[in-house]
């Protein structure tokens, strides 16, 4: 079965750039998108159809495609960005879910 | 404003019945795919299900295919999920999320979620 990898944690030093991979077979074929989600709360789509930030996500977050990765990457990353990600994609008719990264920024 | 609002969560013991709701409000609800995701204590987000639009053709999880049943009902505007021989392992937070315009297959509107706990 398709699964989607991601590296369990990542840390990062404030107003520095933060890299979360997220890799599957052929990944680069089919849309990422990507998910913020502080504790106690719902997720948010931060980044879909591989690199487009909806309305209200600061510009600091971008993503990319290609090969078998997808990238989210944080640009100045700030205390508030301090939260678990979690890539998705669509395959076979199913959603997939990478199983999180613990972004921590100290 | 889009809200998404999941209601019908609790305690169940092992083998029982529970149907969660989802009122959603602020945009046109006939015209979206929508999906469930559960959160485990601790884990991550999984897929459960989806139904297209009008409710003609649905997916599921194989962890709950036979188990479970989505449905909707546009008139009133609202998600269900039918969930029967409920195991400990079904415990989680379950969320209700829109899928994006045109069937896009990213989740840009989610609930508050309800939290379904199985234990005898």
């Amino acid at each position: 079965s398709y699964e989607l990898t991601q590296p369990p944690s990542v840390s990062v030093s404030p107003g520095q750039t933060a890299s979360i991979t997220c890799s599957g077979d052929k990944l680069g074929d089919k849309y990422a998108c990507w998910y913020q989600q502080k504790p106690g709360q719902s997720p948010v789509l931060v980044i879909y159809q591989d690199d487009k930030r909806p309305s209200g996500i600061p510009e600091r977050f971008s993503g990319s495609n290609s090969g078998n990765t997808a990238t989210l990457t944080i640009s100045g990353t700030q205390a508030m960005d301090e939260a678990d990600y979690y890539c998705q994609a669509w395959g076979s008719s199913t959603v997939l879910f990478g199983g999180g990264t613990k972004l921590t920024v100290l | 404003e889009v809200q998404l609002v999941e209601s019908g969560g609790g305690l169940v013991q092992p083998g029982g019945s529970l149907r969660l709701s989802c009122a959603a409000s602020g945009f046109t609800f006939s015209s979206y795919w929508m999906h469930w995701v559960r959160q485990a204590p601790g884990k991550g987000l999984v897929w459960v299900s989806h139904i297209n639009s009008d409710g003609s053709s649905t997916t599921y999880a194989d962890s709950v295919k036979g188990r479970f049943t989505i449905s909707r009902d546009n008139a009133k505007n609202t998600l269900y999920l039918q969930m029967n021989s409920l195991r400990a392992e079904d415990t989680a937070v379950y969320y209700c999320a829109r899928d994006g315009i045109g069937s896009t297959h990213y989740f840009d509107y989610w609930g508050q979620g309800t939290l379904v706990t199985v234990s005898s």
